[in-house]
């Protein structure tokens, strides 16, 4: 089974902070995702890599970096977290090129507080 | 990407069918139609796609109307774990770079009643 871990379930951070999330997968998945999910908005896409060290913005990219070092791993970074940031996050990897599903997988979420 | 239109919400008796609707009017003609769900507190889960042929596998039943600008997602025997939000997700199925994103909607909250 495709399994996509995240760091945390529930996290408390103080405005300012710097705050990291990480995500894992262990399918060899080459596109890597991160979306946050606020209520009455659904879920929006922050960031998405395709490639190790390749990154591209989605629809919600402001306040938010990432980096992908290594497949497995891709982490979603809040230089300087504010109180609008408080939200779930959801990481997704899927497969590359050549799949018509397509299906993305998705990890359990992390609910990240901002006081 | 096409713009898909859900119901907000929806009741179903459990055992009994339950077809959640979705337009895709705008449509293309190399758009697919995906169909994933988010039960609470998890993260969304793929349940099926097709591109105009029926598709059914053990989650469920897709079903494009000839035209396109139309499906409907079948759960044929609906259980109290199939409560979840349902989101149709119109997408060309693979090519590089940035069209490999989703663009999750608000989706359809199915409630299934015992």
């Amino acid at each position: 089974d495709v399994k996509v871990t995240q760091s945390s379930r529930y996290l408390v951070k103080r405005t300012g902070e710097k705050v990291f999330l990480e995500c894992v997968q262990d399918m060899d998945h080459e596109n890597m995702f991160w979306y946050r999910q606020d209520p009455g908005l659904g879920l929006r896409l922050i960031y998405f890599s395709y490639d190790v060290k390749m990154k591209e913005k989605g629809d919600i990219p402001e306040g938010y970096s990432v980096s992908r070092e290594k497949k497995e791993r891709f982490s979603l970074i809040l230089e300087s977290a504010s109180t609008n940031q408080t939200s779930m996050y959801l990481c997704a990897s899927s497969i590359g090129q050549g799949s018509v599903k397509n299906e993305q997988f998705f990890g359990p979420g992390t609910r990240l507080t901002v006081l | 990407d096409a713009k898909t239109t859900q119901p907000p919400s929806m009741d179903c008796a459990e055992g009994r069918a339950a077809n959640l609707p979705c337009n895709h009017s705008t449509i293309s003609g190399n758009e697919y139609v995906y169909w994933y769900r988010q039960i609470h507190s998890q993260g969304p889960q793929y349940i099926i796609h097709g591109l105009k042929n029926n598709e059914t596998n053990e989650m469920a039943s897709l079903i494009i109307t000839e035209d396109r600008k139309s499906s409907t997602l079948i759960l044929p025997h609906a259980t109290l774990r199939d409560t979840a939000v349902y989101y149709c997700i119109v997408r060309v199925a693979h090519s590089g770079g940035s069209n490999y994103k989703l663009t999750f909607g608000k989706g359809t909250l199915l409630t299934v009643n015992p």
